[in-house]
């Protein structure tokens, strides 16, 4: 079985600060780690993967994250935040040993960037 | 990134009313699509995975007869919302994986959405 938690609701972060993102996951074998944005009425645009490999992966428009096996996270890490980052963000895992090759998504964490 | 079109954006309709939503693959063969339904509190609700040229699989609770899916060829996926009423209002997403090359890491590539409501 494959299941993600994004344990905020809501993370609000001064324009220039650093941002994280928090995602936990689960999974019996080895995890492929995705994130995602969406911005208010659109579709979910791909951020960044984790696979394999480094650690630390970088992606889309200035995001990175993080993966910890020992922590089963995969935060999602941005070093100076801007106004326009603001949006909901989701995590999700699929299990590389498991049947299913859907993957499971957070339940989505509200990101407000203050000016 | 492989680009997914999904159609209309924005739909109303009367109650009792049927509802076709278009998705497709633009620059990649998609065997499999994925139809998602988003509520206000932000979460999503997998629906159904549709196959090519077989039937879709629908998550428990979801009313197969009710949501209509057709997969009639790798490029396009189709959702019909069959007689229509004010609690299927929702915001509707499809997605789709890249298998170029036969290798597929999971990552799903979606649609813009489409926003039903229903009067």
């Amino acid at each position: 079985a494959q299941s993600v938690a994004q344990p905020e609701d809501q993370v609000n972060v001064a324009e220039g600060n650093p941002l994280t993102v928090k995602c936990t996951y689960s999974v019996s074998g080895n995890p492929y780690l995705f994130w995602y944005v969406q911005y208010p009425n659109r579709g979910l645009q791909f951020l960044l993967k984790y696979i394999t490999g480094d650690n630390l992966v970088k992606g889309s428009y200035g995001f990175e994250a993080e993966f910890n096996k020992s922590q089963t996270s995969f935060h999602l890490k941005k070093p100076s935040a801007l106004v326009s980052d603001s949006a909901l963000y989701f995590c999700a895992v699929r299990d590389m040993g498991g049947g299913s090759y859907i993957p499971t998504f957070g339940r989505g964490t509200s990101l407000i960037v203050h000016p | 990134g492989a680009v997914v079109s999904q159609h209309p954006s924005r739909v109303i309709c009367k109650s009792g009313t049927s509802v076709k939503i278009e998705c497709r693959s633009l620059d990649f063969q998609a065997t499999t699509m994925f139809w998602y339904r988003q509520f206000p509190k932000k979460s999503l609700m997998l629906m159904a995975t549709s196959n090519e040229g077989s039937k879709a699989t629908y998550e428990q609770g979801v009313e197969k007869d009710k949501f209509l899916i057709n997969h009639a060829s790798l490029t396009l996926s189709t959702l019909t919302v069959t007689s229509a009423h004010p609690e299927d209002s929702s915001f509707y997403i499809c997605s789709a994986r890249d298998r170029a090359g036969g290798t597929n890491t999971g990552e799903l590539f979606f649609g813009e959405g489409s926003r039903l409501t229903v009067l």
